[in-house]
């Protein structure tokens, strides 16, 4: 199955410290998209890239949070001095950028997502 | 007011009752909608992509109600293995194939029982 992967699955670090997840896009999707999740909410909308460029970032994505995707494949998800408000799933999404006005918008596919705990 | 509201429920059905959900959006110049279905601690699973035409996959039916700002996913003969939530996403962009990030709801819980 060549579905979107994430890396790790669970991730637990002391406040204060930084981590950094990793995510693979499905293979001939050219956008990538991270969205973080907590207990009952829906995903919310943090970034995403088409190809390498980093086309729009949310206000919810601080100082502190870093996105990269160097190659246009996959992509890295950093939060620098994490803190407890931190803890949630950030969930990593694929889709196929459609430019024609006679197609449909491309669905996302999620990966598996990584949940985060900040101690 | 919340860009997408849903119902959180949960709702309640036994096997083989019919349940729908109704999500509403505000921004009306949306042109994509879609119902993911998210399983306890796992990743939202698409499940339907709702045109304007509505459509219809097996037991599933969505359909878009542009003048009232709702999109509604249909459920028939429900089975025990439907017990999820929905969410309901939509993409804010007023162009078909542009920026397509996703608004989501809360989701709707549905328990269905034996």
């Amino acid at each position: 199955d060549t579905g979107v992967s994430q890396d790790p699955r669970h991730k637990i670090t002391k406040r204060g410290q930084n981590v950094t997840f990793r995510c693979d896009p499905i293979s001939e999707h050219n956008r990538l998209y991270w969205y973080r999740q907590t207990l009952g909410q829906g995903p919310e909308f943090l970034t995403y890239f088409q190809n390498e460029a980093q086309l729009e970032k949310s206000r919810l994505l601080s100082d502190r949070f870093s996105a990269e995707r160097p190659k246009g494949s996959f992509s890295t998800l950093e939060i620098q001095r994490t803190e407890q408000g931190d803890s949630a799933m950030y969930l990593c999404a694929s889709s196929l950028a459609s430019f024609s006005t006679d197609r449909e918008d491309q669905p996302q596919h999620f990966g598996d997502g990584t949940r985060l705990s900040i101690l | 007011r919340k860009e997408v509201e849903q119902d959180p429920g949960p709702f309640n059905v036994p096997e083989g009752a019919t349940v729908a959900f109704n999500c509403t959006y505000s921004n009306s110049a949306s042109q994509s909608f879609f119902w993911y279905r998210q399983d306890c601690r796992k990743e939202p699973k698409l499940l339907m992509s709702v045109y304007s035409s509505g459509n219809e996959d097996g037991r599933f039916t969505a359909q878009l109600n542009r003048a009232s700002q709702y999109i509604s996913l249909l459920i028939r003969d429900s089975k025990l293995s439907d017990s999820a939530t929905y969410l309901c996403a939509v993409n804010p962009s007023p162009f078909s194939g542009g920026y397509n990030k996703l608004i989501f709801g809360a989701g709707t819980r549905l328990a269905v029982h034996p």
